[in-house]
């Protein structure tokens, strides 16, 4: 059984648009995270949180919004999206030193 | 900051060839350090760790060896099988209370049968 589940697989969108990444995990792990991978920046540290607090926002865009409703969640609110945006986003949770990676949603931006 | 530096961008080997990728770190603290494996489709996957100097990690034939003295954490395989193929990423992570984990540039191995 998969332990992070991320939402949709693919998603495609337009320019200007919004568009929220889901992520679940059942590990039962108090800190969770979004990384971003694409050709330019392989894997890129975005956001981490620890018992549903911001701990680190290494995102320079404000579009970006984590969003934590419950212990084993953070979703990705991304606004106004860019081309640029377009990329594999990836959740990850970690406990006792070792971080987990969900299977990543696939975004583009047409 | 803290950061990871992967050489090699991508390597091509033969099956049974010897593999080394290099990974050199700037910690601030005392890094717990990782080589991760990422297929295609899927997420980076751990692969071991260390958090000692001189302690070595190992899984699936691969190993590294954590070196303080010249911020090293080189990845090894004596003889790689065209399984072996993915990316390989090195990582690490500084506990300050809570942990970030950062990755290198990772390294894409191609091994032709």
């Amino acid at each position: 059984d998969p332990k992070i589940i991320q939402k949709p697989k693919y998603l495609v969108a337009v320019t200007g648009s919004e568009k929220i990444l889901i992520c679940e995990q059942y590990l039962g792990h108090n800190a969770m995270y979004w990384y971003r991978q694409s050709a330019k920046k392989p894997l890129e540290f975005m956001f981490s949180y620890s018992y549903q607090k911001l701990m680190d926002n290494q995102t320079a865009s404000s579009r970006f919004q984590p969003q934590s409703s419950k212990k084993n969640h953070l979703d990705l609110q991304i606004t106004a999206l860019k081309p640029d945006d377009s990329a594999t986003y990836f959740c990850a949770s970690s406990q006792q030193g070792v971080a987990y990676f969900g299977p990543g949603t696939r975004l583009t931006v047409l | 900051g803290d950061s990871v530096t992967q050489t090699e961008g991508q390597v091509a080997l033969s099956e049974e060839d010897f593999l080394t990728i290099h990974c050199n770190y700037s910690a601030s603290g005392y890094p717990t350090l990782f080589w991760y494996v990422q297929y295609p489709g899927e997420g980076p996957q751990l692969l071991f760790r260390a958090s000692r100097d001189k302690e070595k990690g190992s899984s699936r034939g691969f190993e590294a060896t954590y070196d303080k003295g010249t911020t090293s954490f080189h990845l090894r395989k004596a003889s790689v099988q065209e399984s072996d193929s993915a990316v390989y990423y090195c990582a690490l992570s500084v506990d300050t209370g809570y942990q970030n984990f950062y990755f290198g540039k990772g390294t894409s191995l191609t091994v032709i049968p």
